[in-house]
């Protein structure tokens, strides 16, 4: 079955600093990655969602880019700002129409 | 609109009480669905429902029951909870399956002692 791998599980930058999110996934025939922000004690929102037949997408500071052959997709945030702060969550629609999720990754906003 | 509305916010059981958590959305989402987030961990899927009338198990179903009581309402059922079963517990709905995006609600924070 499908499965997501998310990296780091930690990321500390400083405000101001671009960041990073990697997640790969196992199945190539998923069509579908979102990512979800959650932030402390709060439910879990999507900020951005991709589909196979597209390579990247943007939405003002937040963008996503997907390498299907290498089968991994990226969240990028840049200009991070304090409100950034949060567990970043991604995950993959796999072949049986289910979503896998990433296990996650705490970004913490330096001042 | 309220969006997904869970009740209650939180619950404090004993091992072997039984309960419900509730779950409402308002939207007109065909599907709905139960996870559980343990602490610092991610979320993992225990029932979804892709349509009225239809339920299916997820990831974690064990010890689970659940009832899609029409379009907008679906419940998750603990008939004999356990320590194991302290978690908060996410309803989600969405318009077109797990293609589209989820709408989460605020969460139960349960606790089995």
């Amino acid at each position: 079955g499908e499965n997501v791998e998310q990296h780091p599980s930690t990321l500390s930058v400083q405000e101001g600093d671009s960041a990073v999110i990697k997640c790969t996934y196992s199945d190539s025939a998923s069509n579908y990655f979102p990512w979800y922000k959650q932030e402390l004690g709060k439910r879990p929102q999507l900020i951005i969602d991709i589909r196979s037949n597209v390579g990247e997408k943007k939405d003002q500071r937040i963008a996503v880019t997907l390498n299907k052959t290498a089968k991994h997709f990226s969240l990028h945030i840049t200009e991070t700002q304090p409100e950034d702060s949060a567990v970043y969550f991604c995950a993959a629609m796999d072949s049986n129409y289910q979503l896998i999720w990433g296990a996650g990754t705490k970004l913490i906003i330096k001042p | 609109n309220a969006g997904v509305t869970q009740t209650p916010k939180f619950q404090v059981l004993k091992t072997g009480q039984s309960m419900t958590l509730q779950c409402a959305q308002d939207m007109n989402h065909n599907s709905m669905y139960w996870y559980r987030q343990d602490p610092g961990m991610g979320l993992r899927l225990i029932y979804y429902s892709a349509s009225e009338g239809t339920t299916d198990k997820g990831e974690v179903p064990n010890g689970y029951n659940v009832s899609r009581l029409n379009k907008r309402e679906f419940s998750l059922r603990l008939e004999s909870a356990a320590p194991s079963q302290t978690s908060v517990y996410f309803c989600a709905s969405s318009d077109q399956g797990m293609g589209s995006p989820l709408h989460f609600g605020n969460g139960t924070r349960l606790t089995v002692t």
